[in-house]
């Protein structure tokens, strides 16, 4: 079944390690998002990517960084971990075009300590 | 800048009725409700674009106002299955594709 995969499910490490995040999705969509989770926050966005060439900036990049390889695939790394970055972390895909629902992966939860 | 949501929880007895609002102060083009379960990822309920369009899902129904920037979730005759947090995603006229979440509203249904 079409899916949007994210890889590790959960992760524990430390203050200022590198880490990445994956997402890999096999719908065929051309969008893909990272948003992170936390408790009475809701979703926030922090890179979102409309195709291999165009990635953009959301509201709290400030810290992370993307990488577009495919369509299929955009990961997410944290390039110097801190604790305030301890969250939920969800992918998730849409279609092009206005009006499109988004599809979410399972989420990473990571925690730094 | 986040949409706002009220209520922030709601708790409803089997068969009972439920409001949930959405509202942006940007000028928006289409509000998306999803529900999230506990430990799982949000599913998508339904899109409301700009339009004041009204749409449905099984009971769950929806309403966008245009010229209020607001967009309200109607629960009806609620059912154990609609417990979850429920998030408005607003996609904003000058800037489609890019979401903002509201924080959520947290809907408790008793037998």
């Amino acid at each position: 079944d079409a899916d949007v995969t994210q890889t590790p499910r959960n992760r524990i490490t430390k203050t200022g390690k590198r880490i990445m995040l994956e997402c890999s999705q096999t719908k065929g969509h051309d969008r893909m998002y990272w948003y992170r989770q936390d408790p009475g926050l809701g979703l926030r966005l922090i890179y979102y990517s409309f195709d291999v060439k165009d990635i953009n900036k959301g509201e709290i990049s400030d810290g992370y960084s993307v990488s577009r390889q495919a369509q299929a695939k955009f990961s997410l790394s944290l390039e110097s971990a801190i604790p305030n970055q301890t969250a939920l972390y969800f992918c998730a895909t849409s279609k092009t075009g206005v009006g499109q629902p988004q599809h979410f992966g399972d989420g990473t939860r990571l925690s730094i300590l | 800048q986040q949409p706002v949501q009220s209520p922030q929880a709601v708790i409803l007895r089997e068969g009972e009725d439920a409001v949930i609002n959405c509202s942006s102060s940007k000028a928006l083009y289409s509000v998306h409700w999803y529900r999230q379960k506990h430990g799982e990822a949000p599913v998508f309920l339904m899109i409301l674009l700009k339009g004041g369009e009204q749409k449905g899902h099984e009971k769950i129904s929806a309403s966008f106002n245009e010229k209020k920037q607001q967009s309200s979730l109607y629960l009806t005759a609620s059912q154990l299955s609609y417990s979850g947090t429920y998030f408005c995603g607003t996609e904003q006229s000058d800037s489609w594709g890019k979401f903002q979440f509201g924080a959520g509203t947290q809907v408790v249904v008793t037998p």
